[in-house]
């Protein structure tokens, strides 16, 4: 399989605790994204790495949220200190080039009980 | 503030019609477009981009840009019960500030009814 990949497809954690998804990009494409997804929304953008460099970050990307690239190839978001308001679908995709089309991994949905 | 604009529905479509899906966006310097399908639970899969203002045709899909009005929409030919799902317009600008990301609309529900 070349698509985007995401791993775990579901996570359910304790409020507190701290969670870890990753994602591995198509194998040519250097720039990877993070989306985050509610019920009846449509994705936010989180934010993106060029290769190993964290270019952009939304402002809904709070201190709790981590993310790495660390060698330009998979990535990992990390959520510290989880809250129910957490609970969402976290969707990675990636794209060769900054105007072409973003390709979606299954995402991660993760529930914070 | 960029903004991208759909109608929720549910839009309910007889099997074998056409339907139409609308987005408006609020980004004047918005360069790309794309369209978006989700099944429930599911992930958003890429069916359309467009670029420039005029009709793009790919099989049952066909995507219309309109920069001057800031508009674009999907038509689905021949509409199949598998083609119920929300449809997501997405956007995205060319430099300046702002996230590098794709703006997204909150999706449009279609129904088709057989």
């Amino acid at each position: 399989d070349t698509g985007v990949s995401q791993d775990p497809r579901h996570k359910i954690t304790k409020r507190g605790q701290n969670v870890t998804f990753r994602c591995d990009p198509i194998s040519e494409h250097n720039r990877l994204y993070w989306y985050r997804q509610t019920l009846g929304q449509g994705p936010e953008f989180l934010t993106y790495f060029q290769n190993e460099a964290q270019l952009e970050k939304s402002r809904l990307l709070s201190d709790r949220f981590s993310a790495e690239r660390p060698k330009g190839s998979f990535s990992t978001l990390e959520i510290q200190r989880t809250e129910q308001g957490d609970s969402a679908m976290y969707l990675c995709a990636s794209t060769p080039h900054s105007n072409t089309e973003a390709f979606f991994g299954q995402g991660t949905r993760l529930t914070v009980v | 503030q960029k903004e991208v604009e759909q109608n929720s529905g549910p839009l309910s479509v007889p099997e074998g019609a056409i339907a139409s899906l609308n987005c408006t966006y609020s980004d004047r310097v918005s360069q790309s477009f794309f369209w978006y399908r989700q099944y429930s639970g599911k992930s958003p899969e890429l069916i359309m981009s467009i670029y420039s203002n005029g009709d793009k045709e790919d099989g049952r899909f066909t995507a219309q840009l309109n920069k001057a009005s800031q508009y674009v929409s999907l038509l689905i030919r021949d509409s199949q019960p598998s083609d119920s799902a929300t449809y997501l317009c997405a956007v995205k600008s060319l430099g300046g500030g702002g996230a590098d990301g794709l703006t997204f609309g909150k999706g449009t529900h279609l129904i088709i009814q057989p």
